[in-house]
């Protein structure tokens, strides 16, 4: 089936340093993704999103990008710090190609940052 | 409130056990969702409710059996589960369904079953 998939499943890097976690997706149709940050023993927290006409959303030291043609989509995290240490997932909402939303949010595997002091 | 609340935190049942699991959001949101999640996996979809009526199931065994009785709440009962559905469950809430809305979908903090 369908389903959207990160390239990494763990991630290191250094604190202060900044950090690329990205993603692909296979619905080329799919209208609206989102980047979510889950931390152990809690639910799935919002990050930012991006809609299918935009190509580029800054948030507070999030940045993510979306590549149509490839169907690509990453997360940048600036000058990560220890607190950022979590999975992360980007999530992808079915479209019916143009009859409408599913309402189906779909995650992709998820990649775990660590972040070392 | 922008929350999504959920109860219990956790859960241990016995597999001839009958529980429900419970989720509340006031925050005007018309679609709420369930999801399942095993450790180390990414959240899994079950149900959709849209507009308090079931729009879509996903394949989900009919132990599972989702309620909405008003726009605020949902619930999911449990029935003779399996130690196989021991997992977290998730619920989420969004204005509309799929779509975000300004923060996106809603998750709450989950309920983390054990089924023995």
């Amino acid at each position: 089936g369908e389903s959207v998939g990160l390239h990494l499943p763990t991630l290191s890097v250094q604190e202060g340093d900044n950090s690329i976690i990205n993603c692909a997706y296979s619905n080329s149709a799919s209208d609206y993704f989102i980047w979510y940050k889950q931390e152990s023993g809690k639910g799935p927290q919002f990050i930012i999103d991006i809609r299918s006409n935009m190509d580029k959303r800054q948030g507070q030291r999030v940045t993510v990008l979306l590549n149509k043609t490839v169907k690509h989509l990453s997360l940048q995290i600036a000058a990560t710090q220890p607190g950022d240490s979590a999975v992360y997932f980007c999530a992808e909402n079915m479209s019916k190609g143009g009859s409408g939303n599913t309402g189906k949010l779909i995650f992709g595997q998820g990649t775990t940052l660590q972040v070392k002091p | 409130d922008t929350e999504v609340t959920q109860t219990p935190k956790h859960l241990v049942m016995g597999m001839t056990n009958k529980k429900s699991l419970k989720c509340e959001q006031h925050m005007g949101h018309r679609a709420m969702y369930w999801y399942k999640q095993k450790a180390k996996k990414p959240p899994e979809l079950m149900f959709v409710y849209s507009y308090e009526k079931l729009s879509i199931n996903e394949s989900v065994p009919s132990r599972f059996s989702p309620e909405c009785p008003n726009s605020s709440l949902l619930n999911l009962h449990l029935h003779a589960l399996q130690p196989e559905d021991s997992a977290l469950y998730l619920c989420a809430s969004s204005q509309v369904p799929g779509q975000g809305g300004l923060y996106g979908y809603t998750f709450g903090s989950g309920t983390r079953l054990t089924v023995v």
